[in-house]
């Protein structure tokens, strides 16, 4: 039972090009989310699913998309990265239904724009 | 609108020593409170939540959290650190029938031999 994983662990990009930040859980969860971490701003979400087939923007989505693939993966795109998107990124999931869920977080992937 | 508000940024205290991590929220609805730690270089993990019944709840590693609603805080405390306890603790506030958190900006803990 490996939880939550995420790839890559590091990734340095120059401005303007594009990637994807895989993330795939075996927990059976609902709900799946992204957020940045940036230091003195804690954690903001970036886009959340609630459910397999649903994605819903949260409170920094600009600059992002992202694809729930099936129940296990949720993936987010930086189609043109720009400096303000250096940040470590946190994918994590709950079992979805209901506000009193624990939120279970995969290790991080820490992003250098250039 | 909710919010959370961690009232120290940094707290530096010596082993053996007893630790209050503050945070008050605000909310118009009933509310269900989080603490979770982020151990260097690590994930976020829960460390206790707050649901309802007992307003006193502890985690499997000393710490205990206090619900005050007239206060509307849910202070971390632990009566004795150990250096391992170094990490930053984030408090969040699930209010209402929304999946989302809203998150505190984070206290990191110090523990100095």
């Amino acid at each position: 039972n490996a939880g939550v994983t995420q790839t890559p662990k590091f990734q340095v990009l120059k401005t303007g090009q594009s990637m994807t930040l895989q993330c795939a859980q075996d927990m059976n969860h609902n709900s799946m989310y992204w957020y940045r971490q940036d230091p003195g701003m804690g954690l903001r979400l970036i886009y959340y699913s609630a459910s397999e087939g649903t994605t819903d923007k949260g409170e920094v989505p600009n600059g992002y998309n992202v694809s729930r693939l099936n129940k296990r993966e949720f993936s987010l795109r930086l189609e043109s990265a720009a400096p303000s998107q250096t940040s470590v990124y946190f994918c994590a999931s709950s079992e979805g239904g209901s506000s009193t869920d624990t939120q279970y977080f995969g290790p991080g992937t820490r992003l250098t724009v250039l | 609108a909710q919010s959370v508000t961690q009232l120290d940024s940094q707290v530096p205290v010596f082993e053996e020593a007893p630790v209050e991590l503050r945070c008050n929220y605000s909310s118009s609805v009933s509310v269900y409170l989080f603490w979770y730690v982020q151990y260097p270089n690590q994930g976020l993990q829960l460390l206790l939540k707050y649901l309802s019944g007992s307003t006193l709840v502890e985690s499997i590693n000393g710490f205990e959290a206090e619900f005050n609603k007239s206060q509307t805080s849910f202070h971390l405390r632990k009566p004795s650190v150990h250096i391992s306890d170094t990490a930053e603790y984030f408090c969040a506030v699930n209010a209402g029938n929304n999946r989302k958190l809203i998150w505190g900006l984070g206290t990191s803990l110090a523990v100095n031999p």
